[in-house]
């Protein structure tokens, strides 16, 4: 395809169950990049990955949250137990370089 | 500890007339400028960026402005137009690969 496309484009869970994200970049980006925004604020950065490796795990805010990539394409992010604070609009990019981030179109998770 | 702040949720413009969307930051260490455009329940839209080596870059309508002396980066849009109706937010790289987003800004272009 030609832009980022991520998987589902809603979601809605009930607390405490697990959930899986999906995000396939732009075909040749090396980099690979997760935000969210909640409600009422900017975007967040989560995770950041160069090839299958992730230099950069700063900003998952807690344990629950991981994420892997594979064959330095697709990447998942994992949400384990879900909390209402979770719900939010998932956000993946990705780049041939360390510059312009092209952003697909989200997932909106919603966790009741 | 906010290091960008986008400080007008919402501005309001006539078709025609210049629209300007105003970031400031803190942080020293940022060297690359951006402004993304996002649509309702689409991701952001990259518009245009700058380095910290210049000052101006212009691309169509859209200009951005960087005076790193004042840590203030904006965006001029001339003419606006009703199709330019989106939340912009200002964006920061510099250390890291990772952006650093402002809150947004929410343009209405009246016709």
């Amino acid at each position: 395809g030609a832009g980022v496309s991520q998987s589902p484009s809603n979601k809605v869970t009930e607390k405490g169950k697990d959930v899986e994200l999906r995000c396939d970049p732009i075909s040749g980006h090396t980099a690979l990049y997760w935000y969210r925004q909640s409600l009422g604020q900017g975007l967040e950065f989560l995770i950041y990955f160069q090839g299958n490796s992730a230099p950069d795990k700063s900003g998952l805010p807690s344990d629950r949250f991981s994420a892997e990539r594979t064959g330095g394409s697709v990447s998942t992010l994992t949400i384990q137990r879900t909390q209402q604070e979770d719900s939010a609009v998932y956000l993946c990019a990705s780049s041939p370089s360390a510059e312009t981030q092209y952003f697909g179109p989200g997932t909106r998770l919603l966790v009741l | 500890d906010q290091q960008v702040k986008q400080n007008s949720p919402s501005l309001s413009v006539q078709e025609g007339r210049i629209s300007i969307l105003n970031c400031d930051y803190t942080n020293s260490m940022f060297d690359y400028f951006l402004w993304y455009k996002k649509y309702p329940a689409e991701g952001p839209t990259f518009l245009i960026s700058i380095s910290s080596i210049k000052d101006k870059n212009e691309d169509g309508r859209f200009t951005v402005f960087l005076n790193k002396s004042a840590k203030h980066l904006s965006l001029h849009i001339v003419p606006s137009q009703p199709g330019d109706s989106a939340v912009y937010f200002c964006a920061f790289q510099g250390g890291s690969e990772k952006l650093v987003f402002g809150k947004g800004t929410k343009l209405t272009v009246n016709p």
